[in-house]
């Protein structure tokens, strides 16, 4: 079924350590975009991406380094993780940059860093 | 300084009573989108509704509403007929320069 995936949906990790949360979009959207959902925060945008190799920093990208070398792939590294990173995240796609455009999102991982 | 504000960390209402969401946003651009979203206690965000920033009707979508103010700057959801699964939290939106910015949250319970 088409859509967008994220794996894995739960990830435990040590402080320290590199992880790499996937997201794949089968729709073709240009747009790509990576969220973190803290308790009182809402969802804070890490960093996007408006095609393959353009990638652009959102409100929290420190510690995190994103990659698209294919319009339907776009994972987030970790490099080094800390325990402020444990959240969970969310990968989202949109077909355009209008504002108009919803962002249709994956189901979220829940990385949990000790 | 908050781009998108919601007042209500939560709100109760009985079963078939309307409810409204209360949501504003600060922008100095022209063009701009609202979203609401819903994520229930599975975890998923799910778009509800949209209303752009030169739409003159507000936004309906079976019983969602976006009740619309530009000039005071609020995009408030009303959910009419409430139902036990309406229970979740509901993030209020803006898309500007194309990112979409969210609001904090407010947690919506429906009680029979």
């Amino acid at each position: 079924d088409a859509g967008i995936t994220q794996s894995p949906r739960y990830k435990i990790t040590e402080t320290g350590r590199q992880v790499t949360l996937m997201c794949h979009q089968t729709w073709s959207h240009s747009y790509m975009f990576w969220y973190r959902q803290d308790l009182g925060h809402g969802l804070r945008l890490i960093y996007y991406s408006a095609a393959a190799d353009i990638t652009d920093k959102g409100e929290v990208p420190d510690g995190y380094v994103v990659s698209r070398s294919k319009t339907e792939n776009f994972p987030l590294t970790l490099e080094s993780a800390t325990r402020s990173q444990t959240s969970v995240y969310f990968c989202a796609s949109s077909e355009w940059t209008g504002y108009n455009s919803p962002l249709h999102f994956g189901n979220g991982t829940r990385l949990t860093v000790t | 300084a908050q781009k998108i504000t919601q007042t209500q960390p939560g709100m109760f209402v009985q079963e078939k009573e309307a409810v409204t969401l209360d949501c504003t946003y600060d922008t100095s651009d022209q063009s701009y989108g609202l979203f609401w979203y819903k994520q229930p206690s599975s975890g998923e965000m799910i778009f509800l509704i949209y209303q752009g920033s030169y739409d003159e009707q507000n936004a309906t979508e079976g019983r969602y509403s976006l009740n619309f103010q530009k000039a005071r700057k609020s995009a408030n959801l009303v959910i009419s007929a409430s139902q036990l699964g309406d229970s979740a939290m509901y993030f209020c939106a803006m898309r500007e320069g194309g990112k979409l910015i969210f609001g904090t949250g407010t947690r919506l319970q429906v009680f029979p």
